[in-house]
Formats: structure tokens, sequence, C-alpha cells
């Protein structure tokens, strides 16, 4: 089981410039979470998916947009990067209820110029 | 508005003492907790988590505490390995949310 997979795991953009950052997991988890972390800030909920085909906005929304197609992946995107987007992002899965763990992927660090 | 503070942003500690994490938290509709650890470079790693009908779990060196009535929680790790030398994350999540809430980190270090 390769767990929680993120691609790419390092990018530097342009201002302006878009992309997509790839989650997969191989665990069939029902939920799905993109996260960011910032100095002292912690982990901040982007979006999170309870299943395939489902989105919703977490705390942090603004500029991203989500797609939950496969049940197994869960892509995040910035259709016009700034500055402010630079940032390390972490993909996460879990079962969904009962259970609340989560488990993450290795993380994205994300370089807007 | 922080609703889980770690207010503590490093600790150092000597190989083979307890190190002592701290949380608070400040939503009463919290019911479930949990410590997550994480290296340079990798994704956070779940550790130990406790319900709040608890207020004691253990799991090996790593045992966490829950105080509901201060809205705290804390995590022991008895005694301290310099593996242990990570940022640890307290995390928080209301019943049937299934989204967690997390504090600042605390970047814990053992030393020789």
């Amino acid at each position: 089981n390769a767990g929680v997979t993120q691609t790419p795991k390092f990018r530097v953009l342009k201002t302006g410039q878009s992309m997509t950052l790839l989650c997969a997991q191989d665990m069939n988890h029902e939920y799905m979470y993109w996260y960011r972390q910032d100095p002292g800030m912690g982990l901040r909920l982007i979006h999170y998916s309870v299943g395939e085909g489902t989105t919703a906005k977490g705390e942090v929304p603004d500029g991203y947009n989500v797609s939950r197609l496969k049940k197994q992946n869960f892509l995040l995107g910035l259709e016009s990067a700034a500055p402010s987007q630079t940032s390390v992002y972490f993909c996460a899965s879990s079962w969904g209820p009962p259970a609340v763990t989560q488990y993450f992927g290795p993380g994205t660090r994300l370089t807007v110029l | 508005d922080q609703q889980v503070k770690q207010n503590s942003p490093s600790l150092s500690v000597q190989e083979g003492r307890i190190s002592i994490l701290n949380c608070d938290y400040t939503n009463s509709m919290f019911d479930y907790f949990l410590w997550y650890k994480k290296y340079p470079a990798e994704g956070p790693t779940f550790l130990i988590s406790i319900s709040s009908i608890k207020d004691k779990n253990e799991d090996g060196r790593f045992t966490v505490f829950l105080n509901k009535s201060a809205k705290h929680l804390s995590l022991h790790i008895v005694p301290s390995q310099p593996g242990d030398s990570a940022v640890y994350f307290c995390a928080a999540e209301i019943q049937g949310a299934q989204k967690l809430v997390f504090g600042q980190g605390t970047r814990l270090t053992i030393n020789p």
C-alpha cells in the first residue's frame, strides 16, 4: 500500500500561472482533504470531499478549486497563482464516520514568485 | 479566531526525561482530540487520540490527558528519545463534522 501520494513534490510558479496538484489514495477512503501549512499557522483546511463527486469548502477556500471525479483521487487547482499561495500543501484521507483519523500525504512545496 | 491553540512554539527536553506538550481549545462542541507528529519534509502522522468521554489514553510511551472543564489537553512522552524530535500538532473534531481543526504546532527537540 502506498497510502496517500501527492504529485508533484515541488513546484515554482509565476504569479498568474495555473496548476493542478494531484492526490491519490489506495485505502478506499471515502473522505479526502486539502490543507495548507504556513509558519505559525498550523494546518488549515482548504477544501474537502465526503465522497466521489462531492466537494465542500473548508476554512481558506478562496483562490482554489477542487474536483473528486474518482474515489481515489482529489485534485486541487490554482487558476491564477498569487504569492500568498506560497505554502506547503498536504492531502489527507479518512474512512469517514465514525472514524476521524486522517492519513496524510508527504506534501507539495509550492512557491509563487 | 484560533479554536485550538498551542501556545508554546518550541520545547527542549533532555533525553530520558518527560516531555509535556500542551493544547487549549475554546469550542465546547469538540468531542474528539488527536495528536499528530511531523518530521521535516514529511506529512503528519497520527500519534494518539482521545474521546471527550475519557480523561486519559495511553499508548506505550505516549499518554494524552484531557481536562474538559479547563478545555485543555496535554501529551506526555516518557521517556523522551531523540527520535521524538519533531513538530507536534493537536487537532480537534466536532462530532459528525468529519473535519479537524489543528493547532499551530510545537517543535519538540530532545537533547542527548
